[in-house]
């Protein structure tokens, strides 16, 4: 089965700190997502991405959040200034017809 | 708008007993529907899915789900609980208009297979 692949595992940075967390879609699919899992709490909505630019956004994303995709392949969530409450498990996903396929995630410490 | 709404966040069967995880959703258009499975410290895994055609769906794993317009449900069922089974489940749906086609899960339930 395909795979949406995310780097880092885990990553542990400094409050303030910028960080970008890194996703390779699954390479024929158009629709990309990112989604947030605080710990405990149920997986939220932040973006979507089609045709090179947002589709939509939830309220979580807001002017501390960017997306990318830098080279046709690589789907990235920047998030600057990180702050406490950004820890979480950050998921990307990609789709095409109607199935979103998830990577294993990216576990984001702020500290 | 949708939303997703699945009623008890814990729920504990014993090994071989049968497995109910509630589902209710609302949508303004015709849904898509899935359940996912998310086993400790890893990622989503599609269970299943419903997005027209057949209103049972059978998944991975002995799962099954059937869709139900006239109660807007989405119940998943396996007749017998296996203790890996054990894990957190998610509903989700979308749907298939315009370019916006994310996903909204509900807040989850946690299966626990008593041995």
């Amino acid at each position: 089965e395909p795979e949406v692949t995310q780097t880092p595992s885990h990553q542990v940075t400094q409050m303030g700190q910028e960080v970008i967390l890194r996703c390779v879609p699954i390479s024929n699919h158009l629709y990309f997502y990112w989604y947030r899992q605080i710990l405990g709490q149920k997986v939220e909505f932040l973006v979507s991405f089609y045709n090179n630019e947002i589709s939509e956004k939830s309220e979580i994303f807001d002017d501390q959040f960017s997306v990318e995709r830098p080279d046709g392949s690589n789907f990235t969530l920047k998030i600057r200034s990180t702050k406490l409450e950004d820890s979480a498990m950050y998921f990307c996903a990609s789709s095409e017809s109607g199935r979103a396929f998830f990577g294993q995630g990216t576990r984001l410490t702020v500290v | 708008a949708q939303s997703v709404t699945q009623l008890g966040s814990h729920v504990s069967v014993s090994e071989g007993a049968l497995v109910l995880l509630r589902c209710n959703y609302s949508s303004s258009v015709p849904p898509y529907l899935f359940w996912y499975v998310q086993y400790p410290n890893q990622g989503l895994q599609l269970l299943l899915k419903y997005t027209t055609g057949a209103t049972l769906v059978k998944g991975i794993n002995g799962f099954e789900a059937e869709f139900k317009k006239s109660e807007t449900s989405f119940h998943l069922t396996k007749p017998s609980a296996h203790m890996s089974d054990a894990a957190e489940y998610f509903c989700a749906v979308t749907h298939i208009q315009g370019s916006a086609r994310q996903l909204t899960f509900g807040s989850g339930t946690q299966l626990t297979v008593l041995p």
